[in-house]
């Protein structure tokens, strides 16, 4: 596998479910990010991860909680969702956050998530 | 407000036309602004990194120009080709919100064969 990977790549749920988001990075990079896509808005982003340490949560609900056991690993953990979540979750990786000269982004091709 | 803003909304143009499409941002102060490739229901792909203190890249037949005096930038694509066709997204890094890349809406690009 090479780039950015996200499984699964589309997930029906309902209101009730758990489920989760796995996105995996085999470019050797420091920094990882969730986006949200919705239908006819920008790109959102969600939270930021360096190192394992989460270093931006853009106020985003608590039906939505990030995991990053490693560098190379970044899940996202929902539960109680409700339709208006449906959307494009997209994963990215960097090799530094945002603030460094490296921080080029590169991306997964996303979950496509609906949530009945 | 640090803001995105991409014009015009959608583009359809015939093969091995050179186009162009602009991305707005509201204030100067940015880290860098990168163009992106968006296909339909997919990720996107990096196309192009711009730094501040750059004024353009190139690669291959892409060309994007930065200029952050008024918070503008182009991307030129010279002789379109079917290929093309995708929504093409602008992001920037603004300096004082530096864990986060604002997104234009994009630009929905259609080259007809």
């Amino acid at each position: 596998e090479t780039g950015v990977t996200q499984t699964p790549r589309h997930l029906v749920m309902g209101m009730t479910n758990k489920k989760s988001l796995k996105c995996e990075q085999h470019l050797g990079h420091n920094a990882m990010y969730w986006y949200k896509q919705s239908a006819k808005k920008p790109l959102e982003l969600m939270f930021v991860y360096n190192f394992k340490e989460q270093t931006e949560n853009n106020s985003v609900p608590s039906r939505f909680s990030p995991e990053c056991p490693n560098s190379s690993h970044l899940f996202l953990h929902l539960h109680t969702l409700q339709p208006e979540d449906s959307a494009l979750y997209l994963c990215a990786s960097s090799q530094g956050i945002t603030s460094s000269s490296y921080n080029e982004q590169f991306f997964g091709p996303g979950t496509r998530l609906t949530v009945l | 407000k640090q803001e995105v803003t991409q014009i015009p909304a959608a583009l359809s143009v015939p093969e091995g036309e050179n186009l162009v499409l602009n991305c707005s941002f509201t204030d100067s102060a940015i880290y860098n602004l990168q163009w992106f490739r968006q296909d339909p229901g997919k990720g996107l792909t990096s196309l192009l990194l711009i730094q501040s203190s750059q004024r353009e890249q190139t690669s291959g037949r892409l060309n994007a120009s930065l200029d952050k005096s008024s918070g503008r930038s182009t991307l030129y694509i010279a002789a379109s080709q079917p290929g093309d066709s995708a929504t093409y997204l602008c992001a920037v890094t603004f300096l004082y919100n530096n864990n986060d890349m604002r997104f234009g809406a994009g630009t929905r690009l259609t080259v007809k064969p």
